[in-house]
């Protein structure tokens, strides 16, 4: 157990609906990442969070927002959601900014959109 | 930004021999270079990581070695058994002044026949 938690860990949805997938990182950690991984994918990098502000963007959609709140859990919030965004959507959580390199994993939501 | 390649997409041993794989990477800013394995299912976890400023690092059976003039690293695993059977993922990281941004390789998939 990394001590990163996700939930729900199942989510099965229709197309052009949003939902929201939930992180909280491990105690003490600021910093939270998120990561799509698409069927036999490798890990695509989203966006990452420090202390509440957003520091780094990758592979973003429009459709797709995140934030973290004061109490450092986050939140990615998929819209008119489409078939191909059927993925594993993973929350990882570091200590600092940059300076401390290990990210811890969650266990993951499984998006599935009919 | 940042390309990550990794080689080969598939690999498989005999228990008992050693196993290989190579990611190289574009950006000469990377200065963190982690190894995740990921079982099904499951969440990526680190296995070990090394930094730019180190050419070799070792944890027990597995290896991993850095050239960063070749802009290349390598994870060895020696003496595989079954259990090592996963998918691998390296990432390299660069850290700017918002914050560090990883980027992972597609994946090795390793199958241990015993």
């Amino acid at each position: 157990d990394s001590g990163v938690t996700q939930t729900p860990k199942h989510l099965i949805t229709a197309t052009g609906q949003r939902v929201t997938l939930r992180c909280s990182p491990r105690s003490g950690d600021l910093s939270v990442y998120w990561y799509q991984q698409s069927l036999d994918q490798g890990l695509q990098f989203l966006i990452q969070y420090y202390n509440g502000e957003e520091r780094a963007k990758g592979n973003i959609l429009e459709r797709f927002s995140a934030q973290q709140f004061p109490d450092l859990h986050s939140e990615l919030n998929l819209s008119s959601l489409e078939l191909g965004d059927s993925a594993l959507y993973f929350c990882a959580s570091s200590v600092g900014l940059a300076g401390e390199g290990e990210q811890f994993f969650g266990p993951g939501t499984r998006l599935t959109v009919l | 930004g940042e390309n990550v390649e990794q080689h080969p997409s598939t690999l498989s041993v005999q228990e008992g021999d050693s196993a290989v794989i190579k990611c190289t990477y574009s950006d000469s800013a990377s200065n963190y270079f982690p190894w995740y394995k990921q079982e099904l299912g499951k969440r990526p976890q680190l296995i070990i990581d090394i930094r730019s400023n180190v050419g070799e690092k070792k944890d027990q059976r597995i290896a991993v070695t850095l050239n960063k003039t070749a802009k290349h690293f390598s994870l060895h695993i020696t003496e595989t058994q079954p259990e090592d059977s996963a998918v691998y993922f390296c990432a390299a990281r660069r850290i700017d002044n918002y914050g560090q941004n990883f980027v992972f390789g597609p994946g090795t998939r390793l199958s241990v026949l015993p």
